[in-house]
């Protein structure tokens, strides 16, 4: 079964935090890790990808990926009300085209 | 917006009928993702289509569920005698290499 797992959350975290996400996955053949977010009542939005161990930055997002330790998380510096929303980790199925997602995380972002 | 269109936007349906949904992808796309969510959860694999070639499906496609893309264009998916258990939100997504573009979506309802 390949799974992917996120913290449950809900995270709520004040205005200008950081907000830190974390995915684990099962499957050691994956090689494409993927961001989403998705507000309420709307379709998945993609908003960052990672295929390399190490650090990925795009502005106030930085993706982490660790494949030893199968653990993908990303980064929300300065976090605005706007960025509340379900955030969802995806990872290809190794060998496969298909993205495996996580439950998601649900953050609050308080003024 | 995506560039990715999904038709209708909404569907209430009576059990036991047929319902058919489109998606239009972004013309350079040559792959097409079909997905389903219900609420709390990601985001699940239906099939996916190369050009015109169908070429994996879930095992969660039962015999009541058919998809097609014809001439490698717009994709359909058909439920045949919908079940309450149908009910959900199915998501188009194309492809840029592995990045997975989302389209609104179609949320399904069946009384």
């Amino acid at each position: 079964q390949k799974e992917v797992e996120q913290n449950s959350g809900p995270l709520s975290v004040p205005e200008g935090a950081i907000a830190s996400l974390n995915c684990t996955y099962s499957d050691r053949g994956s090689q494409s890790f993927f961001w989403y977010r998705q507000y309420s009542g709307k379709s998945p939005e993609l908003i960052m990808f990672i295929y390399s161990n190490g650090d990925k930055e795009d502005g106030r997002f930085t993706a982490q990926l660790n494949k030893a330790s199968q653990y993908v998380s990303l980064l929300i510096r300065d976090s605005q009300p706007s960025d509340s929303a379900t955030y969802l980790c995806a990872v290809n199925a190794g060998g496969s085209e298909k993205l495996v997602f996580g439950k998601g995380t649900k953050l609050t972002v308080n003024p | 917006d995506t560039g990715v269109s999904q038709n209708p936007r909404h569907k209430i349906t009576k059990r036991g009928q047929n319902v058919t949904f489109r998606c239009d992808p972004i013309s350079e796309h040559n792959r097409l993702y079909w997905y389903r969510q219900t609420l709390g959860q990601g985001p699940e694999f239906l099939t996916y289509f190369q050009n015109e070639a169908q070429l994996e499906k879930s095992r969660l496609l039962s015999d009541r569920f058919s998809a097609e893309r014809p001439k490698g264009s717009f994709s359909t998916l058909e439920i045949q005698r919908t079940e309450q258990g149908d009910s959900a939100m199915y998501l188009c997504a194309s492809t840029r290499g592995f990045e997975q573009f989302f389209g609104p979506g179609t949320r399904l309802t069946v009384l």
